[in-house]
């Protein structure tokens, strides 16, 4: 099992900036990246290793990290930026591996 | 433009097997490792497998390990996962999704739309 943790829920008022952060020990070696799940549909990257954003990803989405824990911000959040966040990376074992997802709701 | 998508999913009786496919198109499949990735109804997402550009690396999660296959055909441009002694816990969507290289073998960089699982007798 993976061994990535996240916080369940995170909100954030609309035009505010928001961290969702991505802890465990594997991230000491390598790099997270970040998926957005919208209900109903699939995950969709965002972020890329560390800080690179897929093409027609906003630029108010941006990756870093620190230790055993990397975070995904949200700079001046929009509505559609409503959605499950699940962070991954590699496990201890060296396979693929998810957190638990981050819901996070912009009030 | 990248298209993953999966097919042969559905209902199955505990025990027995199912066959899932993904079909590839908009990139030289055979130049990519491919993943299978799960989802339980309202849960998060799970790795399932992955196997190398040339299929001749295969890797599981343990909670698949010794029941399930992954293989791919490059000259049909299509993934595959073979599934047998499912359980009830086994119940998800599955999806298909493309891994940039075997360097960054853990990054999911296209994924499919996915296909439901069902295991219920």
């Amino acid at each position: 099992s993976s061994e990535l943790t996240q916080d369940p829920a995170v909100s954030v008022a609309l035009g505010q900036t928001v961290r969702i952060t991505c802890q465990g020990d594997s991230l000491r070696s390598y790099y997270a990246s970040w998926y957005q799940q919208k209900p109903g549909q699939a995950p969709v990257p965002v972020i890329y290793v560390k800080n690179n954003r897929p093409s027609g990803i906003p630029d108010r989405f941006s990756g870093s990290s620190s230790g055993n824990t990397a975070s995904l911000t949200i700079t001046g959040a929009q509505a559609e930026d409503e959605a499950d966040y699940y962070c991954n990376s590699r496990d201890n074992s060296g396979n693929p591996g998810f957190g638990g997802g981050t819901k996070l709701t912009v009030l | 433009q990248v298209q993953l998508v999966e097919s042969g999913g559905g209902v199955v009786q505990p025990g027995r097997s199912l066959r899932l496919s993904c079909a590839a198109s908009g990139f030289t499949f055979s130049s990519n490792p491919m993943h299978w990735v799960r989802q339980a109804p309202g849960k998060g997402l799970e790795w399932v497998a992955v196997i190398s550009k040339d299929g001749s690396n295969e890797y599981y999660a343990d909670s698949v390990k010794g029941r399930f296959t992954i293989s791919r055909d490059n000259s049909k441009n299509t993934l595959y996962l073979q599934m047998n002694t499912l359980r009830a816990e086994d119940t998800a969507v599955y999806y298909c999704a493309r891994a940039p290289n075997w360097n960054y073998v853990h990054v999911f960089d296209y994924w499919g739309q996915g296909t439901l699982v069902t295991v219920s007798s």
